[in-house]
Parts: structure tokens; sequence; C-alpha cells
């Protein structure tokens, strides 16, 4: 596709509810990343991905949280047991690979509201 | 880690006028520094960017200049327009031992006013 795609844009849970949030990259970018944005504050990473792989999962803020990449393509942020907390933006990216020379585009985010 | 502090928190410029944003990292180590416009419900937009081997990048009305040994970076926008009007982030990335996550500042709300 043209850019980073990113399904729901919004969603709103009750609190303990599981949710699932969806990114397409563009296509042929091997690099994939999810961030967080609170209100007001710059993005905060979670996770990346190389191909099929978790290369860094550090910002992962606790085991609630798991992203996954089965094909190397699509990416699924999966969030158990849902937190009032838990409320922002989540924005994913892609870049071409991994490497010094790669520019991150990011998506729309998805505006995930825990009720 | 990478700590980027970015100042000012708001701005605001009339049109035609010139609007600069400063940013400073920690971490020596991060070699590429990207800048990021974010308009209200949308994601960030990649704007310009440098690497750590020059000192000085521009595009058309938009500059970044990089100081690595005092580890600061700066966006220059020049003859400000209404539809500069947004968010704009300044970010580092630290490559090395196959890190790949950009560290971003807390934001400036640039507001160009007729």
């Amino acid at each position: 596709g043209a850019g980073v795609s990113q399904t729901p844009s919004n969603k709103v849970t009750e609190k303990g509810k599981y949710v699932e949030l969806r990114c397409d990259p563009i296509s042929g970018h091997t690099a994939l990343y999810w961030y967080r944005q609170s209100l007001g504050q710059g993005p905060e990473f979670l996770i990346y991905f190389q191909g099929t792989g978790a290369a860094d999962d550090s910002g992962l803020p606790n085991d609630r949280f798991f992203a996954v990449r089965p094909e190397g393509s699509v990416s699924t942020l999966k969030i158990q047991r849902t937190e009032r907390g838990d409320s922002a933006v989540y924005l994913c990216a892609s870049s071409l690979e991994g490497g010094m020379n790669t520019e991150a585009f990011f998506g729309q985010g998805t505006r995930l509201t825990v009720v | 880690g990478e700590n980027v502090e970015q100042h000012p928190s708001t701005l605001s410029v009339q049109e035609g006028d010139s609007a600069v944003i400063k940013c400073t990292y920690s971490d020596s180590a991060s070699n590429y520094f990207p800048w990021y416009k974010q308009e209200l419900g949308k994601g960030p937009q990649l704007i310009i960017d440098i690497r750590s081997n020059v000192g000085e990048k521009k595009d058309q009305r938009i500059a970044v200049t990089l100081n690595k040994t005092a580890k600061h970076f700066s966006l220059h926008i020049t003859e400000t327009q209404p539809e500069d009007s947004a968010v704009y982030f300044c970010a580092a990335r630290d490559n090395t031992g196959g890190g790949n996550k950009l560290t971003f500042g807390t934001g400036t709300q640039l507001k160009v006013e007729l």
C-alpha cells in the first residue's frame, strides 16, 4: 500500500478486556516498530521487529503486552487485561530495513480508550 | 539509555518569520536524528533527518544542524506559513549492537499566526 495502515483507528474497551491492534506496514519493509503516545508526549518505543522476529522488546511495559508478526508483514499488538492507564495512541512504523540508512514511516495510529 | 530534551514546548511566530526548535541528546552512540511533524489526529510525518557524518542538511525551507560534540541538534524553518502549524518532534537513534529504536523529545507546538 501507499503507507502504513493501522486498524482500527479508534477502539474503546472496558477495563479487564483483551484487545488486538493491527498494523499493515509499507510493502517490502522488513522492519516494523510499535510506539505508544500519551497525550502531550512524544512517542515511546515498545517493540521492534526485523522480519518475523522481535529484535528488541525492551519497551513493552509488562507481560500484558505482546506483539507478533508471523509472516514478516502484518503485525498485531495484543493487550491482555486492559487497564485505564493503557489508554493512549498506539503508533506503528515501518522502514525498508533496520540498518543505518533507513527512515521510519508512521501510520495514523490507533486511539485506545479503556473505560 | 538515550534521553532527548526538546525546547521550547510552544512557539508562536508571525507568518514569514523563522522558527527554531532545539534538542539535546545524552547517548554519544546515537547516529541518526530525524524530525517529525504531527498534525492533530494524525501520525508523525518525517520531514527531514540528519546522520552523524554531516553537520547540516537543508531541504527547501527546512534545515537541520547537528553538533556532535555538544550533542545538540536543531530544526530551522524559514518563511513560515500557516500550514507549518503543528507539533514537531525531534528524535535520536542508536544503531549500534543491532538496536534500532527512536527516542523522541516531548514535542514543540508551533503556531504560525497571520
